[in-house]
């Protein structure tokens, strides 16, 4: 595996569900982020991970909940969800922050809440 | 507040012609960085350009270069020479240039159709 990987790519689910997302990145970075992209907005930052400490948190939904375990993985738990919640969810890293370093993006997980 | 505006949801060109995208921002830092990302349909995205804002220089990547103008704060990308591959979602992104800072602000997006 190479660069940035999410699983899963695709998830449906309800709203009392229980789900988690998994983002892994193979570059050796020492940054992760969270973002959600959605039809006609801009990409929304959620929440960013420097060293395994969160960082960032931009007013995000208690029912999003991410974990950080170590520097290569990152995990985004969903509870309760709400429709509104369904969405593309992109994971990213970086060689730390600033601007001058470039972000590599996973692929996404298309999220459907039903 | 920081932001990005991109005014045109979505372009076309026709293959091998030229076409700019527009994206303007707001922000209140001395210095910063401006990006293009492009997304393709059901693929990663991927940096395409970047631009430093004390740099005056305008920022070029083989057949894309951007005109940046700092005191009007527009960043546009142009595309020379379109290619089928061209076509995607390309979205303008800022971040003040702080050390520890990790926050990226982009526009709506701009959806490119490339013309056979």
């Amino acid at each position: 595996e190479t660069g940035v990987t999410q699983t899963p790519r695709h998830l449906v689910m309800g709203m009392t569900n229980k789900k988690s997302l998994k983002c892994e990145q193979h570059l050796g970075h020492n940054a992760m982020y969270w973002y959600k992209q959605s039809a006609k907005k801009p990409l929304e930052l959620m929440f960013v991970y420097s060293l395994e400490e969160r960082v960032e948190n931009n007013s995000v939904p208690s029912r999003f909940s991410p974990e950080c375990p170590n520097s290569s993985h990152l995990f985004l738990h969903l509870h309760t969800l709400q429709p509104e919640d369904s969405a593309l969810y992109l994971c990213a890293s970086s060689q730390g922050g600033g601007g001058r370093n470039e972000q590599f993006f996973g692929p996404g997980t298309r999220l459907t809440v039903l | 507040a920081q932001t990005v505006t991109q005014s045109q949801p979505e372009m076309s060109v026709q293959e091998a012609e030229t076409v700019t995208l527009s994206c303007t921002y707001d922000t209140s830092e001395s210095d910063y960085y401006l990006f293009w990302y492009k997304q393709p349909p059901s693929r990663q995205m991927i940096l395409v350009i970047r631009q430093e804002a004390y740099k005056q220089q305008n920022a070029t990547e083989n057949r894309f270069s951007v005109n940046f103008q700092k005191a009007a704060k527009s960043f546009s990308l142009k595309i020379s020479d379109s290619q089928l591959g061209d076509a995607a979602m390309y979205f303008c992104a800022l971040t003040p240039h702080t050390s520890g800072t990790y926050k990226y602000i982009f526009g709506t997006g701009t959806r490119l159709k490339v013309l056979a």
